[in-house]
């Protein structure tokens, strides 16, 4: 049983369209991460959100952390297709472990 | 510097086979992470490492699986008798310090026949 529910699982866009990822949880982390996976790579680290309603932001992504630090969100704006990947959420627990979202696969088309 | 590397990069093998997986950490980080990744699933915790400090091997699916790291360094995954669920992206990660941010390899997918 996964701690973190990401969705969509899937997400196909044009150039130059938004798009949103959503991770969800009950449990309440000491901080979230966002990562991107490529085909035939390991994860590697987009953000790190840990204060409650914390913003920030990277270039054209946009991460949020929940107010209660059970969720966040990931915007990019005017995707390109470079933002092609695998975006993978992981929340920390109390005793430094991550547990990771499922993932969601976004596809930007040319 | 270098970043973690893994080998192989590709395992096949057949159900019952044991299969050894090695991870080369980034030099001077002391703690160091096993996950498995299966398809439509996240990163599953496996094991870690820190410093001379005892692992935990809290995350191993089942006794078939063993971890060591020698001289604070390299690390072999080891899976004894493999069964088909077995088969995924077997993922190793190194940091700073427990708690640091993590730099991943880019995994060893085995695939058990």
């Amino acid at each position: 049983t996964q701690l973190l529910e990401q969705s969509p699982q899937f997400l196909s866009i044009q150039e130059g369209e938004n798009l949103t990822v959503y991770c969800n949880s009950s449990s309440v982390f000491s901080s979230l991460q966002w990562y991107r996976q490529e085909p035939g790579e390991g994860p590697v680290l987009l953000v790190t959100v840990v204060t409650g309603g914390e913003v920030k932001k990277l270039k054209r992504l946009t991460f949020q952390f929940g107010d209660a630090r059970k969720d966040s969100s990931l915007h990019i704006t005017a995707a390109q297709p470079g933002d092609t990947g695998l975006y993978l959420c992981a929340g920390e627990l109390r005793d430094y472990k991550l547990s990771f979202g499922a993932g969601t696969t976004v596809t930007v088309r040319a | 510097g270098a970043g973690v590397s893994q080998s192989p990069s590709n395992k096949v093998t057949e159900k019952g086979k044991d299969v050894e997986l090695r991870c080369d950490p980034i030099s001077g980080h002391t703690a160091l992470y096993w996950y498995r990744q299966s398809l439509g699933q996240g990163l599953e915790f496996l094991i870690y490492f820190q410093g001379n400090s005892a692992p935990d091997k809290s995350g191993l699916p089942s006794d078939r699986f063993s971890a060591e790291r020698t001289g604070g360094s390299v690390s072999t995954l080891t899976i004894q008798r493999t069964q088909q669920e077995d088969s995924a992206v077997y993922l190793c990660a190194s940091s700073y310090y427990w708690g640091n941010e993590q730099f991943f390899g880019p995994g060893t997918r085995l695939t058990v026949l």
